[in-house]
């Protein structure tokens, strides 16, 4: 069984539409995350989630919404899509809020705007 | 704010070469360090951490140290193979946010 899972694993659409990632965990971990890895690698967390509370949201647009409906799922919700959205997104989770947690990644969803 | 920063790739070695890849850090206090290690078309894996000075973390024959007095946690290898060939990213934490160094791509040539 896959730990941290993300549908779906591309997704291509035109600017100006809405678009939904999925992620699901089933490590019955309390923190979920989503980060953003743009073309040339770089890593930025986006929001965290603990125990279903926002406990993080970097400066993100607010074109971007996470909802999370139980502990095991963190859904990430684009409005508007812009050109400069296309990255690769990654869910992950860990066990508790705390600094030496391992956070385990999803395999990531390669979102591209056209 | 807290930043990250690793030596550029890609780092090109022979098999069974002697690895090095840098990373130091800026950050308040004490924070958690990280490696983790992204193989083609997957996610992040933690690769070894080290959560106070001094600590050595290993794992597949991979190795840092947390050195405060540097700010470093320098990842080695004593032999690579071709299988080790993947992104290699340095982070730290000191709350729950991993913040990233920007990756070193690292190939291993046969």
């Amino acid at each position: 069984d896959t730990a941290v899972s993300q549908t779906p694993k591309y997704l291509v659409t035109q600017m100006g539409n809405d678009k939904s990632i999925k992620c699901e965990q089933n490590l019955g971990h309390d923190t979920m995350y989503w980060y953003k890895q743009d073309s040339k690698k770089f890593l930025k967390i986006m929001f965290s989630y603990n125990n279903k509370e926002l406990i993080i949201n970097e400066t993100v647009p607010n074109r971007f919404s996470p909802k999370s409906p139980d502990k095991a799922h963190l859904n990430l919700h684009i409005n508007s899509l812009e050109l400069g959205d296309s990255a690769v997104y990654f869910c992950a989770s860990s066990q508790e809020w705390g600094t030496s947690y391992e956070q385990y990644f999803g395999p990531g969803t390669r979102l591209t705007v056209t | 704010g807290d930043s990250v920063t690793q030596m550029e790739g890609p780092v090109t070695l022979s098999e069974e070469a002697f690895l090095t890849i840098n990373c130091t850090y800026t950050a308040t206090g004490y924070p958690s360090l990280f490696w983790y290690v992204q193989y083609p078309g997957e996610g992040l894996q933690l690769l070894l951490k080290a959560t106070k000075a001094d600590d050595k973390g290993s794992n597949k024959g991979f190795e840092a140290t947390y050195r405060k007095e540097t700010t470093s946690f320098h990842l080695e290898k004593g032999s690579v193979q071709v299988s080790d060939s993947a992104v290699y990213f340095c982070a730290l934490s000191h709350t729950d946010m991993l913040t990233f160094g920007g990756g070193t791509r690292l190939m291993v040539k046969p």
